[in-house]
């Protein structure tokens, strides 16, 4: 069963518009974190928040955490057309296993 | 090459038959998990590691085999295919200090 749901499962933005994302999970956690995945390709790690983080930044990337509503936003700020890709958030419930969770994916397009 | 690598990249079988997908990676991590990808449900936990000679269940095992032998590499067997094991199978490592993943390009794999 999937621990993350995200929201919306499409977006598509113009260039320079900022874009969210949400995700939201069942359990409680140790980290979640977001990946993304350009068509045809392996995931790649963007950013790690953890349980006891309510906020972080990387670049352009935004991630808020709310362990009590059990959500995450993802905001990528000034988009470009090379973020058009799927986004996945990802849950781990221990750091000792590191097993994911994944949502089932926000696809992302952004037009030049 | 270092990284993550799989193989084959592309394979067509038929129902009944065994198939073998390679995972192998150059870092030495002692974790490696195995996923697939199907629409609708993003990715899903099929088996992991946390060493050579030890692996655990995840959520979707069923149907499927691994051996861990070496560091190094993580190889997934179907011992009897079927048709609703078509799916993208996707490779992943990580360090034992790290919580981030590192995936494989992936294989796609048709069961006709």
């Amino acid at each position: 069963s999937q621990q993350g749901e995200e929201d919306p499962q499409a977006l598509s933005i113009q260039e320079g518009e900022n874009a969210t994302m949400n995700c939201s999970y069942k359990t409680s956690i140790n980290n979640l974190q977001w990946y993304r995945q350009n068509s045809g390709r392996g995931l790649v790690h963007l950013i790690l928040i953890r349980s006891n983080e309510r906020e972080k930044h990387s670049g352009r990337l935004r991630v808020t955490l709310d362990t009590s509503k059990k959500s995450s936003s993802l905001l990528i700020t000034a988009s470009r057309a090379a973020d058009t890709a799927s986004y996945f958030c990802a849950t781990a419930r221990s750091s000792n296993t590191g097993k994911l969770i994944f949502g089932q994916g926000t696809t992302l397009q952004v037009k030049p | 090459d270092a990284g993550i690598t799989q193989s084959p990249r592309y394979k067509i079988t038929e129902t009944g038959r065994q198939v073998t997908l390679m995972c192998h990676q150059t870092w030495s991590h002692s974790y490696m998990f195995w996923y697939r990808q199907d629409l609708g449900h993003g990715l899903r936990l099929i088996y992991y590691s946390a060493a050579a000679d030890i692996t655990d269940k995840g959520e979707v095992p069923d149907g499927y085999v691994v051996s861990r032998s070496k560091t190094e590499n993580f190889p997934l067997t179907l011992e009897s295919a079927t048709r609703s094991q078509t799916s993208v199978y996707f490779c992943a490592s990580k360090g034992g200090d790290t919580d981030t993943q590192y995936f494989g390009p992936g294989t796609r794999l048709t069961v006709l």
